[in-house]
């Protein structure tokens, strides 16, 4: 029979534009939340972290914010890229890194 | 630095047979981790190491399934014998011990027919 794939959401931006990826995350114990993009045919590749005492941090273009009352996290991306298109994915602490499902990132031009 | 350097890069096997995927880590990390990637499952861990040392195994989905790390710059990940479910993009990462930003090979894309 047909198998049912995994259906990432995906978020459809214009180039220029901001985007807003957002993540639910489920330990309230962990001490790091952290974005990882991942382009068609590559592994993850680190983007930002941050730590659970801090609810937000600024990279180049891109913000991360934290919210522990709702157990979010989000993940602002400012005047997008094509070469932003990947899917992101939240996960959580180190030693090992636990991953969310991803959100795609479809940047129009 | 090379980064993650994983072999094969694509592998096509029939099922029953055995399957040996190799990694090796950026020189100077100590923490090595497997994961799998399906469009079902998304990006699971299935094993990690801290030193060489096996610390937690419990995503290895079954005894089909083994890791080693003989020295600090090598690993592999068995599956004997492979099954067509198995088939998926199998990650190797390496990290400083504790770090967040660990650092991932290009995957090993295994086919089992």
């Amino acid at each position: 029979g047909e198998s049912v794939g995994l259906h990432l959401p995906t978020l459809s931006v214009q180039e220029g534009d901001n985007s807003i990826i957002n993540c639910a995350y489920s330990n309230s114990a962990s001490d790091y939340f952290i974005w990882y993009k991942q382009e068609s045919g590559k592994g993850p590749q680190f983007i930002i972290d941050i730590r659970s005492n801090m609810d937000k941090r600024q990279g180049q273009r891109v913000t991360v914010l934290l919210n522990k009352t709702v157990k979010h996290l989000s993940l602002q991306i400012a005047a997008t890229q094509p070469g932003d298109s990947a899917v992101y994915f939240c996960a959580e602490n180190p030693p090992a890194l636990v991953f969310g499902k991803g959100t795609r990132l479809s940047v129009i031009a | 630095d090379a980064g993650v350097i994983q072999s094969p890069r694509h592998e096509v096997t029939e099922m029953g047979q055995e399957v040996t995927l190799r990694c090796k880590p950026i020189s100077g990390h100590n923490s090595l981790f497997w994961y799998r990637q399906t469009m079902m499952r998304g990006l699971e861990l299935l094993i990690y190491f801290n030193n060489n040392v096996p610390i937690d195994d419990s995503g290895m989905p079954e005894d089909r399934f083994s890791a080693k790390m003989p020295n600090a710059s090598f690993s592999t990940l068995k599956i004997q014998p492979s099954e067509p479910r198995d088939s998926a993009v199998y990650f190797c990462a390496s990290s400083v011990q504790g770090a967040t930003e660990a650092f991932f090979g290009q995957g090993t894309r295994l086919t089992v027919v």
